[in-house]
């Protein structure tokens, strides 16, 4: 079966830098995405790790250890509009993705 | 980069009534399209898999005589919720993919049944 695990909620303050968690186990890999939703919007894509290794995208960096199953989105400087809900999904055989359950991060001033 | 359009963004609609969702890939040839729902405070769940020129794929639970979808050209697929109610009032997505590594979302459907 497919199950990818992230914590629920995270709170941060505006500033500071936030690691998520997530931990999967599918049958099938192609890849782990990391997806950033607003609330009332559709996910947009921040990264992606095929490889193991950790990927850096200006504020954004998202890391993956495959022989873990376990991969990490670290956002730094945190500002406000970074509130919203983290998406974890993994790409397995089919060209399908499956979610986790999402991360609300809020950011506090 | 790829871009997929949802159509309408939002929609209001009867308890009995149907409601039909586009989702175009306005750039690219998608013969693999998902359709997803997502409701508040929770991820997406799949509902199904839409490959065109053939049945769509249901997951689990996901009834395929109420959600029809169909996927009639390489950028073209439909989701028809039939005799909506009031529980089927959620945050519809679409994606579709260009290659086994990119998936590209629509804007998604807000669908509130009345």
């Amino acid at each position: 079966g497919q199950n990818i695990d992230q914590p629920t909620e995270m709170t941060a303050t505006e500033g500071a830098i936030v690691q998520i968690n997530c931990t999967y186990q599918t049958s099938g890999f192609n890849g782990l995405f990391w997806y950033q939703q607003h609330a009332g919007e559709a996910p947009t894509f921040l990264s992606y790790n095929v490889l193991d290794g950790l990927e850096e995208k200006g504020r954004f960096s998202s890391f993956l250890s495959r022989s873990k199953g376990y991969s990490y989105l670290l956002l730094k400087e945190l500002q406000m509009k970074d509130s919203a809900s983290y998406l974890c999904a993994v790409n397995n055989a089919g060209n399908m993705l499956t979610f986790g359950g999402g991360t609300r991060l809020m950011v506090k001033p | 980069g790829a871009v997929v359009s949802q159509h309408p963004s939002w929609v209001i609609c009867k308890s009995g009534t149907s409601v039909k969702i586009e989702c175009r890939s306005l750039d690219f040839q998608a013969t693999t399209m998902f359709w997803y729902r997502q409701f508040p405070k929770q991820s997406l769940m799949l509902m199904a898999t839409s490959n065109e020129g053939s049945k769509a794929t249901y997951e689990q639970g996901v009834e395929k005589d109420k959600f029809l979808i169909n996927h009639a050209s390489l950028t073209l697929s439909t989701l028809t919720v039939t005799s909506a109610h009031p529980e089927d009032s959620s945050f519809y997505i679409c994606s579709a993919s260009r290659n086994a590594l990119e998936a590209f979302f629509g804007q998604g459907t807000r669908l509130t049944v009345v």
